[in-house]
């Protein structure tokens, strides 16, 4: 059974940095692409970033760019994102997913970040 | 980057089909075939329901059905049941690398 399973939410001030971690289970992590998509609250799902297999290419919407990291560690089967200079409007329930070369097939828990001072 | 359109709402009675646009750009939807569905229950993570336009992952009715004509795709839920009832996305992969997302629908059966 596929399962990927996220820790790191909470809440951080306007300015601060917070970083997101999954790991996955119950599949080759290694070969697939990973991604990071948000839910801000009571809103549509926004993908923020994926990465490919070796964590060599990286793409990211362009409201996070030069404050969000997606990187890998095949050997940990982990995914994280390191967000830094945290704004409001980066409230939202992200959630790990597994894919983004051609759909986003398996979805983590979610983690809750708020952003609030 | 911006959002795939989707109408807000649409309903049907239980047994009726319905269908759901998501229209984009020639550099999205209209670019590839990389145009994804994913059904999302209140409280819950989304759950990949069609991918690659038209493709049905196992364990998914085959009630639901997706398709592609130029810039807008569609998702087709024949015979609606009441579990049915959830908020509807499509995704599309982009000319720049991105993937981007429809506003979202809400399903009322």
């Amino acid at each position: 059974e596929v399962q990927m399973v996220q820790s790191g939410g909470g809440l951080v001030q306007p300015g601060g940095s917070l970083r997101l971690s999954c790991v996955g289970s119950g599949f080759m992590f290694s070969k697939y692409y990973m991604s990071w998509v948000r839910q801000a609250p009571n809103k549509g799902l926004e993908w923020v970033a994926s990465t490919n297999q070796d964590g060599i290419e990286r793409n990211y919407v362009d409201s996070v760019k030069g404050r969000f990291t997606i990187s890998r560690d095949n050997a940990k089967n982990s995914v994280y994102l390191q967000m830094n200079n945290l704004r409001v409007e980066d409230t939202a329930v992200f959630y790990c997913v597994t894919g983004g070369a051609l759909f986003m097939r398996f979805w983590g828990q979610g983690a809750l970040v708020t952003v609030s001072s | 980057q911006s959002a795939l359109t989707q109408p807000p709402s649409v309903s049907g009675s239980p047994g009726q089909s319905v269908t759901i646009s998501c229209t984009g750009t020639s550099s999205d939807v209209g670019s590839y075939n990389r145009v994804s569905w994913y059904q999302q229950t209140p409280g819950t993570a989304p759950k990949l329901m069609i991918s690659e336009v038209s493709n049905r992952p196992s364990g998914v009715p085959d009630r639901f059905s997706g398709s592609k004509s130029g810039n807008t795709a569609s998702l087709t839920i024949s015979g609606i049941q009441a579990e049915d009832e959830a908020d509807y996305y499509c995704s599309s992969y982009t000319t720049t690398s991105t993937w981007v997302f429809g506003g979202g629908t809400r399903l009322t059966v």
